[in-house]
């Protein structure tokens, strides 16, 4: 199975700031990758698909990079709705691992 | 408007069985491949299974292999997951999301909840 390493797993940040979320695949993936946004009670929304591509009506701030075993999602100023917990996933191959998420909290 | 709606969970015993359910409208359901993924309290997310559009190829976590079965039903735009031998350690949110394609999990249900205890 691929495993997916996230880093950091926890961060914090303030409105504005420029933040970076690292997704290591333990094996070359190409660029099946997807990132996803969850807010708290609520179900994992698609941000961006095939490591780059921004799913539609998702904010240009967000952005995706990356292919192999190396991926980066960055927010380039963070707003307060961008607060939630970030997980990548792989859709290579079966099992469709996700990492285990990076939780961005308002410093 | 894409919608997935899912219902069945509730509260089981270990050992129990329960099938979950998921409602798919506003698309043409029977074009995509459908998957489950689930989330224990305060955890991350857990891929279950995935089945093709045309129920050809299933695929299943290791975690949950020979005790659930997942089907669909396109003349219903039904997606199922049959879950038997139930564990404490499958408690969590269970949600169905739309593959597009393989390239994401592009819609996501609000989830069931499914608790496993005596």
């Amino acid at each position: 199975d691929i495993q997916l390493t996230q880093s950091p797993s926890f961060l914090s940040a303030s409105v504005g700031d420029r933040v970076t979320i690292t997704c290591r695949a333990s094996q070359g993936i190409s660029s099946y990758l997807a990132w996803y946004q969850q807010k708290p009670g609520k179900a994992p929304k698609l941000l961006i698909y095939a490591a780059s591509t921004l799913q539609s009506g998702v904010p240009s701030r967000f952005s995706g990079s990356g292919s192999g075993t190396e991926f980066t999602l960055t927010i380039s100023s963070l707003q307060p709705e961008d607060f939630a917990t970030y997980y990548c996933q792989q859709l290579n191959s079966y099992p469709f691992t996700f990492g285990q998420g990076t939780r961005l909290e308002i410093k | 408007e894409v919608q997935l709606v899912e219902s069945g969970g509730g509260l089981v015993k270990p050992g129990g069985s329960l099938r979950l359910s998921c409602a798919a409208s506003g698309f043409t359901f029977s074009s995509y491949s459908m998957n489950w993924v689930r989330q224990a309290p305060g955890k991350g997310l857990e891929w279950v299974s995935s089945i093709s559009s045309s129920s050809s190829y299933i695929y299943y976590a290791d975690s949950v292999k020979g005790r659930f079965t997942i089907s669909r039903d396109n003349a219903k735009n039904s997606l199922y997951l049959q879950m038997n031998s139930l564990r404490a350690e499958d408690t969590a949110v269970y949600y169905c999301a739309r593959d597009s394609i393989s390239t994401a999990l592009d819609y996501w249900g609000q989830g069931t909840l499914v608790t496993v205890s005596s």
